[in-house]
């Protein structure tokens, strides 16, 4: 596609439920990463893959956030058992290549966002 | 859509004037600077880059400033329009992977 497509948009859930959010890269990006943003704050990294397999996953703050990347396209990112402290904007990027700096043509393009508000 | 800086440093510009954004960063072993520019509702969005062996880089209307001996980062808009109106990041990278590590963003308003 054109852009990094992000979806829902916008998700609302209560505390205890499962939510599952997508990112689609840009066609042809082999980096894909995902951050966490509170309001007010930077973006902060959660996890990246390079095609399928995670090459970093130090960011995920404790083992109720999984990610995968199953064909080394689209990406989801699932949260279990939702806590209040989990609200945040989702943000996912994709660059061509984490093996290359990223600059020029490597650059790291964002999403939208996924809003996850947990009642 | 949402605001995204409600509580950050707010830099209030004039229309036309110039505009500069400080950033202070904390790894002297990032590789890349780079100043992404984020609008309500929006993910951030590519301003400039610098490397960390060069001072100074320029790009359209905007001048990206590197001082490592004070670990200190600038981002220069000329000629500050209101369509420059967003929350602005800092953010530096370096080893594998190109993890992006940001600061805490500046919200520039430009009055007309």
């Amino acid at each position: 596609g054109a852009g990094v497509s992000q979806t829902p948009s916008n998700k609302v859930t209560e505390k205890g439920k499962y939510v599952e959010l997508r990112c689609d890269p840009i066609s042809g990006h082999t980096a894909l990463y995902w951050y966490r943003q509170s309001l007010g704050q930077g973006p902060e990294f959660l996890i990246y893959f390079q095609g399928t397999g995670a090459a970093d996953d130090s960011g995920l703050p404790n083992d109720r956030f999984f990610a995968v990347r199953p064909e080394g396209s689209v990406s989801t990112l699932k949260i279990q058992r939702t806590e209040r402290g989990d609200s945040a904007v989702y943000l996912c990027a994709s660059s061509v290549t984490s093996g290359s700096p990223p600059s020029g043509a490597n650059v790291l393009t964002f999403g939208a966002g996924s809003r996850l508000t947990v009642l | 859509g949402e605001s995204v800086g409600l509580h950050l440093p707010t830099l209030s510009v004039q229309e036309g004037d110039n505009s500069i954004i400080n950033c202070a960063y904390s790894n002297s072993a990032s590789d890349y600077f780079i100043w992404y520019k984020q609008e309500s509702g929006k993910g951030p969005q590519f301003i400039i880059d610098i490397r960390s062996n060069m001072d100074k880089r320029q790009g359209q209307r905007v001048t990206v400033l590197l001082n490592k001996t004070v670990k200190h980062l600038s981002l220069q808009i000329a000629a500050t329009q209101p369509g420059d109106s967003a929350v602005y990041f800092c953010a530096e990278t370096g080893g594998a992977g190109n993890k992006l590590t940001f600061g805490g963003g500046t919200r520039v308003l430009v009055k007309p």
